[in-house]
């Protein structure tokens, strides 16, 4: 199975904070990478597909980026809505592991 | 855009088996994957596996081959994952999410469940 590892696990920020979140896949994944954002007590929500496509209706400050085994997920400027945790997934290969997720806390 | 409605909570005792419903409501049923995920009490997210709800082909994690079957009833829009032997291990919400392409398998998925509570005592 691919691993996913997601650093940091946990962040605190500002609000107006450009804050940058990692994912590194075990082994090379080309660019079939998601991003989701899941609140408590909420279903995820696809924010980030293959990379680096935005979602419909998902923020302009949120943007992915990466290639082979290492990825970002970036917000330009945390908004009091984006406190949440972030979970990358492969979608390379079965099983389409998840990362072990990074909560964004407020400073 | 589509909506998924999911079976209500489920109280099980170790060993017994559990089948979670999830039915599809405004979009075409058959043109879209369907994924399971799960997830322990505090815990990431789990992928199960992935039903072709045109044909039934599946896709699952070999963590679950052996007990795990995902169906579907084209008739109703409806998949089922049957989950057979649980044990304390199963304690999990339950989420059917779809495909976000009816093209590309790998684009990620876009609209879920609510999710379905399984309890194991």
């Amino acid at each position: 199975d691919i691993q996913m590892t997601q650093s940091p696990s946990s962040l605190s920020a500002s609000v107006g904070d450009r804050v940058t979140i990692t994912c590194r896949a075990s082994q090379t994944i080309g660019t079939y990478l998601n991003w989701y954002q899941q609140k408590p007590g909420k279903a995820p929500n696809l924010l980030i597909y293959v990379a680096s496509s935005l979602q419909s209706g998902v923020p302009s400050r949120f943007s992915g980026n990466g290639y082979g085994t290492d990825f970002t997920l970036t917000i330009s400027s945390l908004q009091p809505e984006d406190f949440a945790t972030y979970y990358c997934q492969q979608s390379y290969s079965n099983p389409y592991t998840f990362g072990r997720g990074t909560k964004v806390e407020i400073k | 855009q589509g909506q998924l409605v999911q079976s209500g909570a489920e109280m099980k005792k170790p060993g017994a088996s559990v089948k979670v419903s999830c039915k599809a409501f405004g979009y075409t049923f058959t043109s879209y994957y369907m994924h399971w995920v799960r997830q322990a009490p505090g815990q990431g997210l789990e992928w199960m596996g992935m039903i072709n709800p045109s044909g039934g082909f599946t896709s699952l994690a070999q963590k679950f081959q052996g007990r795990v079957t995902m169906t579907s009833d084209t008739s109703t829009s409806t998949v089922y994952m049957h989950l057979s032997s649980l044990t304390s291990e199963d304690m999990a919400i339950y989420y059917c999410a779809r495909a976000s392409s009816s093209l590309y398998y790998y684009y990620g998925v876009d609209v879920w469940g609510q999710g379905t509570t399984v309890t194991v005592s």
